[in-house]
Order: structure tokens, then sequence, then C-alpha cells
């Protein structure tokens, strides 16, 4: 089956404890990509990545990490985790570009 | 339409009738347009796209409508089902603002009055 997987799905951590949500793609896209949802700001871009090795920043990627270095593979790195980054996180995919975006079922995390 | 504040604009509609769901975008630039669909605890799901050189796209039970004038884009759901009940996305990309960036609305939450 064709899916974005994303772990873990719910996560409560403290401020500045490193921590990593991994997101995994079985459908050989090139574009992945990461977006924090929060109520009444909708979804945000944080990064994105056009293939292996190649990732830019989207409108929120202060406080964030990435990296790109298998196709199928784009983790997002928390260095130290401030309580503003408590939200919903989504991991997405598609072929090639924003268009068209498979979506991983969300992480919420929570950061005290 | 776009949401102003943390409440999302809510349509309800009973089951049976159409849906028509609107969302006014900002960027005159933008040249390909996305629906996506939120179902409660899920990630968004892509329903239909349209390019800028287009007015009207259908799909299976959904038709797009987009008005390039007035920068209105427009989901109409046609015979409503219980199963529509989610929070619909427009989405809007730039290809001069960093090739790859999309830039999404804030929801609308559709209700279906079984």
């Amino acid at each position: 089956e064709a899916q974005v997987t994303q772990n873990p799905r719910y996560l409560i951590t403290v401020t500045g404890k490193k921590l990593t949500v991994t997101c995994s793609q079985n459908m050989n896209h090139e574009y992945m990509s990461w977006y924090r949802q929060d109520p009444g700001l909708g979804l945000r871009q944080i990064y994105y990545s056009m293939n292996v090795e190649v990732t830019d920043k989207g409108d929120v990627p202060e406080g964030y990490k990435v990296s790109r270095k298998e196709k199928r593979n784009f983790p997002l790195i928390l260095e130290s985790p401030s309580p503003n980054q408590t939200s919903l996180y989504f991991c997405a995919s598609s072929l090639q570009g924003p268009e068209k975006l498979f979506f991983g079922s969300g992480t919420q995390l929570s950061v005290l | 339409g776009e949401s102003v504040g943390l409440h999302l604009p809510t349509l309800s509609v009973q089951e049976g009738d159409n849906s028509i769901i609107n969302c006014a975008y900002s960027n005159s630039a933008s040249d390909y347009f996305i629906w996506y669909k939120q179902e409660s605890g899920k990630g968004p799901q892509f329903i239909i796209d349209i390019r800028s050189n287009m007015d009207k796209r259908q799909g299976q039970r959904v038709t797009v409508l987009l008005n390039k004038t007035v920068k209105h884009l427009s989901l109409q759901i046609a015979a409503t089902q219980p199963g529509d009940s989610a929070v619909y996305f427009c989405a809007e990309i730039d290809p001069g603002a960093g090739s790859y960036q999309l830039t999404f609305g804030k929801g609308t939450k559709l209700s279906v009055i079984p």
C-alpha cells in the first residue's frame, strides 16, 4: 500500500531535549516536505526536499533541521525543542514538486 | 471562505444537497491550485487541482471553479454525503516564490446533517 509513515504518532517531551520525528515513503517520490498545523494558522511549511541531499527552507524553518540521505526518508530534527514548537506535524511527499501531496497521519508534539 | 482568528468558518449542509466551499487567494502570480480534505485525526488528502489556464475542472462528485479576475476558488461537492464531513483547504503555488513553495488557506469545516 502506498503510504507516508510518520513516527511517533504522539510525543511529549521537555524543553531542550533533542528529538527526531521520522518520515518514510514507499512511493519512490522525489519531493518530501514537513508542515506544522496550528489552530488559526493552518498548515505552514517548515522544510522541503527536492531529492536526495537537496533541502530548502519553507516558511517557518527556525528551530528545525532536516536531512535527506536516502530517497525514502526525511526526518525532522528538533535540536532544542521549546514550548512554541508544540504543534501537529505532517510529513508529505509527491512525485515531483508540491503537487498532489500524499500526507502522513501526523505527529502531535507537546513540549513542556 | 478563509478563517480569521482561531475559529474555522463552518458550512452545514443537509445530506444529499450540494455544497460550495469558497477560497479567496491573494497572490495573482499563483498558477496552480489544489483542494485538500482533512478528516478528523488524519492528514490532508488530495481532492482535485486546477491550473490557472483553466476556469473549471470536474472530478467524481467534485468540481473546482477558478475566477482569476477576483482571485477566487471554489469547490463544489454534489450530493453531499456524511463521509464528506471534514475540513477543506485550498492551496496555491506561486512559481516565482521559490519554485516549490505551497501556501495553504486556513480551511473551512463542512458538517453534513444526516
